[in-house]
């Protein structure tokens, strides 16, 4: 059974730019969520989505959104990229809504210069 | 609103007990655990989803007091492959607005 793929592994970016990160959940899960995880601050919530609705959204600026497809892959777009936005980015997809079990991706790293 | 965890790290030597506690300002439906290798995915380890439920695996345990809003993850006999960063997560009651809010994550080195 595959686990789940972000794409790409690894990004540079410069300020000002925007980025859009892909994630593949396992198949059959149908909610998708997406962390900040940056040195000392741990796993930042970002948003939930589950059958293309997002369900749940963190505390970060409007710059950060995303989107579920039908096949309940999602996307993470950040625009007018900042430094401060440099840090791991991971995916977890879950079956259910519900309190279970999460499988998280590898991350992709973004780098901004 | 993000869980506070305690230690922030913790160096052990093979063998030796370790407790990793979790606490929330907010009342707790659930709390999740999870463990990130350096460089690897977190991983997932337990869900207690009731006050005063206890899971175990292997020699790694949890406990849940919702009165307290907290939790507490014990290691007993701990090994070399128990090294990493150790996250909770608190959760809602599986509602419309629920969602896993992590802490910052404690570090743990074995030793041999």
């Amino acid at each position: 059974k595959a686990g789940v793929t972000q794409t790409p592994r690894y990004l540079i970016k410069t300020r000002g730019q925007q980025v859009t990160l892909s994630c593949s959940p396992i198949s059959g899960h149908r909610s998708v969520s997406w962390y900040q995880q940056t040195p000392g601050q741990g796993l930042q919530f970002l948003f939930e989505y589950f059958s293309e609705t997002q369900r749940n959204k963190g505390n970060f600026p409007g710059r950060f959104s995303g989107r579920q497809f039908s096949n309940s892959r999602s996307e993470m777009n950040v625009s007018t990229l900042e430094l401060g936005d440099s840090a791991l980015y991971l995916c977890a997809s879950k079956r259910e809504l519900t309190n279970t079990e999460a499988f998280f991706g590898q991350g992709t790293r973004l780098t901004v210069v | 609103q993000q869980p506070v965890q305690s230690p922030q790290a913790v160096i052990l030597r093979e063998g030796e007990d370790a407790v990793i506690n979790c606490s929330s300002s907010k009342a707790l439906y659930s709390v999740h655990w999870y463990r990130q290798k350096h460089g690897e995915a977190p991983v997932f380890l337990m869900i207690l989803l009731k006050g005063g439920e206890q899971k175990g695996h292997e020699k790694i345990s949890a406990s849940f007091n919702e009165k307290k809003q907290q939790s507490s993850l014990y290691l007993t006999a701990s090994q070399l492959s128990y090294s990493g960063t150790y996250f909770c997560g608190t959760g809602g009651s599986g509602g419309r607005d629920d969602k896993i809010i992590f802490g910052k994550g404690t570090r743990l080195h074995i030793l041999p």
